[in-house]
C-alpha cells in the first residue's frame, strides 16, 4: 500500500503557538520521510527529513516525531511566525526501479495569524 | 545555491496539441524527476529517470508522455496529445544520488489545457 496518509486539511494557530501536522504509512519498505514546504506557486522546498532508524529529529524550529512501531510521523512547528503560513506535505521515499520515488500526503495548509 | 530550473512558468495549450516542458537540472546531479500536481490535491509522482533511461513510471505516465535528456543540462517531458485532465503544474527534480534526500524541486510549470 503506498499511501501516506496526511491530517488535518487546513491548520490555523496563532502566532506563537505549536503547529502540529500527522502522517501514517502502511508501506514497511518506504525508508525515508522527508517533510515538504510549498509557498503558492513555487515548488516543494525540503523543510526537514528522517530516517525510520531515528525517534527524533530536530532543526531550528522544527522538529520530527518518529514512531516505527505505529507507523506515524508528525512534523511540530515550534513557535509558528506568520512566515510560516505555507503549505505542508509529508512524503516517503520508496526504492523503485534503479531510482528512488517520492510518496507525497495530500498536504496540510497551515495559517499562522499574527 | 544551485537551483532545479524550469520553463516556461505558464503554458497554456489547446487540447490534442503536443507540449514539451523544460526542466534544466542541477549540474552534477544524476537522478532526474516529473511529478505533477493537479490543483489543490497533492504531488505525484511521474517518472524517474538515470543514465539516459527511465528508470520506473507510474500509471499516469501513458503513450502520450515521454521524457528526454536530448543534451548534456536539459531534461524534457513531452505530452503528445494533451487532454483536458493534463492540466496540473509539473515539477522537475533531480538528485546526485540515487536516495532521495538529494531531491531538489523546480518551481514548475503551470500547463493549462483549453
Amino acid at each position: 500500500q503506498q499511501q501516506v496518509k496526511q491530517s488535518p486539511q487546513s491548520l490555523i494557530v496563532q502566532k506563537g503557538g505549536i503547529s502540529i501536522i500527522n502522517c501514517a504509512y502502511e508501506n514497511t519498505a518506504f525508508d525515508y520521510f522527508p517533510w515538504y514546504q510549498q509557498f503558492p506557486g513555487k515548488g516543494p522546498a525540503l523543510l526537514i527529513a528522517i530516517r525510520p532508524d531515528v525517534s527524533e529529529k530536530k532543526e531550528g524550529r522544527f522538529t520530527i516525531s518518529f514512531n516505527k512501531s505505529a507507523k506515524q510521523f508528525s512534523l511540530h512547528i515550534m513557535d509558528s511566525q506568520p512566515g510560516d503560513s505555507a503549505t505542508y506535505f509529508c512524503a516517503a521515499s520508496i526504492p523503485q526501479g534503479g531510482s528512488e520515488k517520492l510518496v507525497f500526503g495530500k498536504g496540510t495548509k497551515l495559517t499562522v495569524n499574527p | 545555491e544551485p537551483e532545479v530550473t524550469q520553463t516556461p512558468s505558464h503554458q497554456v495549450t489547446q487540447m490534442g496539441q503536443e507540449v514539451i516542458l523544460r526542466c534544466v537540472p542541477i549540474s552534477n546531479h544524476l537522478y532526474f524527476y516529473w511529478y505533477r500536481q493537479i490543483l489543490g490535491q497533492k504531488v505525484e509522482f511521474l517518472v524517474s529517470f538515470y543514465n539516459n533511461e527511465i528508470s520506473e513510471k507510474s500509471e499516469i505516465f501513458d503513450d502520450q508522455f515521454s521524457v528526454e535528456r536530448p543534451d548534456g543540462s536539459n531534461f524534457t517531458l513531452k505530452i503528445r496529445s494533451t487532454k483536458l485532465e493534463d492540466s496540473a503544474m509539473y515539477f522537475c527534480a533531480s538528485s546526485p544520488l540515487r536516495g532521495a534526500h538529494g531531491y531538489t524541486f523546480g518551481s514548475g510549470t503551470r500547463l493549462t489545457v483549453v
